[in-house]
């Protein structure tokens, strides 16, 4: 979506390996979200960010965690990656003063094997 | 905690029928609803959303959605399918003045339509 790309597109680990995937937007939003898109569970929530620094746990945080050094990049890390954790991953951003007017990317899809 | 429930994994249609969509949630208060589509392999696109005001709700690609508080539901419907609607629709509800203004998904129906 235009403003917003994820990277990388795809990819392939293995179990136990630290990976990280990144968000990027273009657009100066101030909040940015992290979720996970699996078969019959829709879009849960990983973790988001309010500002540069300001990051918080969503309902499925366990195994994750996030940095936002500055406003154009959010990104989540799977410390030691396992096999429940391959999914779609999917970065949204949201302009602050505007409720709920979420963009989001074309999703990472990571296979953990 | 507010929840979405999407009761059909699956719907096939045949081109030119009519679609409808069911989506119930919970939430304790009045809830912001949205109807997404996602194409294969691509993100979420948002189709109509419910703040308030008119339970009739009109989107793009020709969907439309009807909130009824009594049924706490909000159904999408299409009156015509094109082939180019398969895809997957979810249903999402977000609460007011929530830290981050989270959304919350149903999870997801699957539509297929018949040439």
């Amino acid at each position: 979506d235009a403003g917003i790309t994820q990277s990388p597109r795809h990819k392939v680990t293995e179990t136990g390996t630290p990976v990280t995937l990144r968000c990027h937007q273009t657009e100066n939003h101030r909040y940015m979200y992290w979720y996970r898109q699996d078969p019959g569970h829709g879009l849960r929530l990983i973790h988001y960010s309010y500002g540069v620094k300001d990051t918080d746990k969503g309902e499925v945080s366990d195994g994750y965690s996030v940095s936002r050094s500055k406003t154009e990049d959010f990104l989540l890390t799977l410390e030691s990656a396992t096999s429940s954790q391959t999914s779609v991953y999917f970065c949204a951003i949201r302009k602050g003063g505007d409720a709920y007017g979420y963009t989001f990317g074309s999703g990472t899809r990571l296979t953990v094997v | 905690a507010q929840s979405v429930t999407q009761p059909d994994i699956h719907i096939t249609v045949s081109e030119g029928a009519s679609l409808e969509l069911r989506c119930n949630y919970s939430y304790g208060a009045t809830p912001y609803l949205f109807w997404y589509v996602q194409s294969p392999g691509q993100g979420l696109q948002l189709l109509l959303k419910y703040f308030s005001g008119d339970t009739l709700v009109q989107g793009i690609k020709g969907f439309e959605a009807e909130f009824k508080r009594s049924q706490s539901s909000f159904n999408l419907r299409k009156p015509s399918v094109h082939w180019s609607d398969a895809a997957e629709y979810f249903c999402a509800v977000g609460a007011l003045g929530a830290a981050g203004n989270k959304l919350t998904f149903g999870g997801g129906t699957r539509v297929l339509v018949k040439p």
